[in-house]
């Protein structure tokens, strides 16, 4: 599976936008850019996914660099409730039997100030 | 009923004891999953089931014997654990993409999970 790259820690403050990157550099044609998060002491919660356009969603945006070896998971105006740690995954598409598994990476721990 | 939910919340048992967890959705989803979360580490995929069979197994201990009985429930039984295996463990569950190969998946929904602990 092709691996991603996202920095260890992030922080920001309540109302302000939040970019969060990751970087693909091995990803493939048919690879989905899947974003999760988890909140302290709960289940992983899908985000959003893209395979080559930029997407939005009521959560979040995702910008899809044009050669998508990069992404951006932007987040309008972090929340307090928006605390956690950041999945980026790459998820195989067609060609493949593989079930949707998702291969998760260290991810981003986002800290949100008052 | 748009989540999953697993049984039991926290359970602690013994290196000889046999348990076993439960999780359930009533979302027509046909892919159901089964990770483990050491603390502070993401988590890890340790089987796939599609439309009630096994299809996926990351080489998981056979300690560990994940049985799906229905399309809606999901059970990993427990036997013989080691204390290395203490760790949450989440459930999740898919649906199909729609009018394609029944092996194509979309977002996963996952569970709050169990927290299992071996003495």
């Amino acid at each position: 599976d092709a691996k991603t790259t996202q920095p260890n820690s992030m922080e920001s403050n309540e109302e302000e936008p939040v970019h969060l990157p990751c970087n693909h550099s091995t990803i493939s044609g048919t690879d989905y850019i899947h974003w999760y998060r988890q909140l302290p002491s709960q289940g992983p919660e899908y985000v959003i996914h893209g395979l080559t356009s930029n997407v939005n969603n009521r959560m979040a945006s995702l910008a899809i660099a044009e050669d998508r070896k990069s992404s951006t998971l932007i987040l309008h105006r972090a929340t307090l409730r928006d605390a956690a740690v950041y999945y980026c995954i790459l998820r195989r598409g067609a060609g493949g039997t593989s079930y949707g598994k998702l291969t998760f990476g260290q991810g981003t721990i986002l800290t949100v100030h008052p | 009923d748009t989540e999953v939910t697993q049984t039991p919340k926290h359970l602690v048992m013994g290196m000889t004891n046999k348990k076993s967890l439960k999780c359930e959705q009533h979302m027509g989803h046909r892919a159901m999953y089964w990770y483990k979360q050491k603390a502070k580490k993401p988590p890890e995929l340790m089987f796939v089931y599609s439309y009630e069979k096994l299809s996926i197994n990351e080489s998981v201990p056979s300690r560990f014997s994940p049985e799906c009985p229905n399309s809606s429930l999901l059970n990993l039984h427990l036997h013989a654990l080691q204390p290395e295996d203490s760790a949450l463990y989440l459930c999740a569950s898919s649906p199909p993409v729609a009018g394609v190969a029944r092996y194509r998946y979309n977002e996963q929904f996952f569970g709050p999970g169990t927290r299992l602990t071996v003495l």
